[in-house]
């Protein structure tokens, strides 16, 4: 079955300095994958996402993830952290639009 | 604006009683999606549904029932055999073939 590991429960970084949250997934062919954020209290907003193509995606707010299929991962990276990118981070794998698995999420506290 | 309705955001229960959550999308997506959210737990599937008059459990089906008799309705009823039912609850959409899931804002149920 597939799975999704987000290694970081927790992680502080101060404002200005970059980002770089883990994503590991388990399955057999190349999944879909996703980066949601979660503010509390909230839904989840799609950051990005990877179908195929350039391995390097692009989503909103400044942020970007890299899928390396040799590592099994899906990293969500950004340069420069602003106090406002404060909340819950959840890595995701899909197949089709059959069965999605979220990781546990990566909480992120930024430090002024 | 198109979107995932989730009613009510709040809601309070007394132990025995079952509970209807509302979700309601007009995005006119074919799957909808119930997922309870517990800190450090990330996203876990209850019921998915494909299409109209259809649905399938998900990993933690056991205590929950929904229906879905019209394509853009998903009501999630929590029952009194759910045993631990204090939860966070997500109702999501996906047009079949896209692979990207659309949160409501969520209904945090409290049983006192």
């Amino acid at each position: 079955a597939q799975s999704v590991t987000q290694p970081d429960i927790h992680i502080t970084v101060s404002e200005g300095a970059s980002l770089e949250l883990r994503c590991n997934y388990s399955y057999g062919a190349t999944p879909y994958l996703f980066w949601y954020v979660q503010s509390p209290g909230q839904g989840l907003q799609l950051l990005l996402k990877y179908f195929s193509g350039d391995t390097l995606v692009q989503g909103i707010k400044g942020f970007e993830a890299e899928f390396k299929r040799s590592q099994s991962s899906f990293n969500l990276r950004k340069p420069s952290v602003h106090w406002s990118d404060a909340a819950e981070y959840f890595c995701a794998v899909g197949v089709y639009n059959n069965d999605m698995r979220f990781g546990a999420g990566t909480r992120l506290t930024v430090k002024p | 604006d198109g979107g995932i309705t989730q009613s009510p955001k709040y809601l309070f229960r007394k132990e025995g009683q079952n509970v209807t959550l509302s979700c309601e999308q007009n995005l006119n997506h074919d799957a909808m999606y119930w997922y309870r959210q517990d800190p450090g737990q990330g996203l876990r599937l209850i019921y998915y549904s494909q299409i109209v008059n259809d649905f399938q459990k998900g990993d933690i089906a056991e205590g929950y029932s929904v229906s879905r008799e019209k394509k853009e309705s998903f009501p999630l009823t929590v029952t009194s055999a759910q045993k631990n039912p204090t939860a966070f609850y997500l109702c999501a959409s996906i047009q079949r073939g896209r692979g990207e899931l659309f949160f409501g804002e969520g209904s945090r149920l409290t049983v006192l």
